[in-house]
């Protein structure tokens, strides 16, 4: 069974600061994801990763995955009070396996940024 | 184009009824995933529906839970003789699953299922 453990579970800060989330698990995954969800609406894709030490770069987010595709994290720079929202990472299965197709979803992250 | 839509958006029912909950994926999407989601949690894996493949029923809470997917695109999933704990939001997401391992999964607004 593959786990992803996301930490941390919540986050407050101000508006301004910078902020990191953590996505680990002992399993490989073939890609990697993260969802923002905000109240009353379903998840919303953010980004995919599928090379080990992959960076990509959304605006003031930041996301790394893990060299050997086994964790993963995204940085907020200069949060502001529209980042506000559940992050959810999950990870994707290897083809053959018995989670071919599907996501493996982290706990998520609740953050909340104040003005 | 249009995203994943699910009806209805909000259902109250009473303890021992059964509940149907609906879902239209994106036009050409394979794979049709339901999610349960409580107030603020993470999502819980309840079914998946890839293709003419049997499906993966194995985050089936009970066998009270059911789903099914006509034609390959919308899907509904029945609760029957609900209970207080069934309360959550259920989502539904569809993919198109590809060799390349991305499985990016679009997500509904999701149903609120009130059980009192």
């Amino acid at each position: 069974t593959q786990l992803l453990e996301q930490s941390p579970q919540f986050l407050s800060i101000q508006e301004g600061e910078n902020l990191t989330v953590y996505c680990n698990s002992s399993s490989v995954f073939s890609s990697l994801q993260w969802y923002r969800q905000e109240p009353g609406e379903g998840p919303v894709l953010l980004v995919t990763v599928v090379t080990g030490g992959e960076v990509k770069k959304l605006k003031r987010l930041t996301f790394q995955f893990g060299d050997a595709r086994k964790d993963s994290s995204l940085h907020i720079t200069a949060a502001q009070p529209g980042d506000t929202g559940l992050y959810l990472c999950a990870g994707g299965g290897s083809a053959g396996g018995t989670s071919y197709g599907k996501l493996t979803f982290g706990q998520g992250t609740i953050l909340t940024v104040h003005p | 184009g249009a995203g994943v839509s699910q009806s209805p958006s909000n259902k109250v029912t009473e303890k021992g009824k059964d509940v149907e909950l609906r879902c239209d994926p994106i036009s050409g999407h394979t794979a049709l995933y339901w999610y349960r989601q409580s107030l603020g949690q993470g999502l819980e894996f309840l079914i998946y529906f890839q293709g003419n493949s049997a499906p993966d029923k194995s985050g089936l809470p009970s066998d009270r839970f059911s789903a099914e997917r006509t034609g390959g695109s919308v899907s509904t999933l029945t609760i029957q003789r609900t209970q207080q704990e069934d309360s959550a939001v259920y989502l539904c997401a569809s993919s198109l699953v590809t060799s390349g391992g991305k499985y990016e999964q679009y997500f509904g607004p999701g149903t609120r299922l009130t059980v009192t």
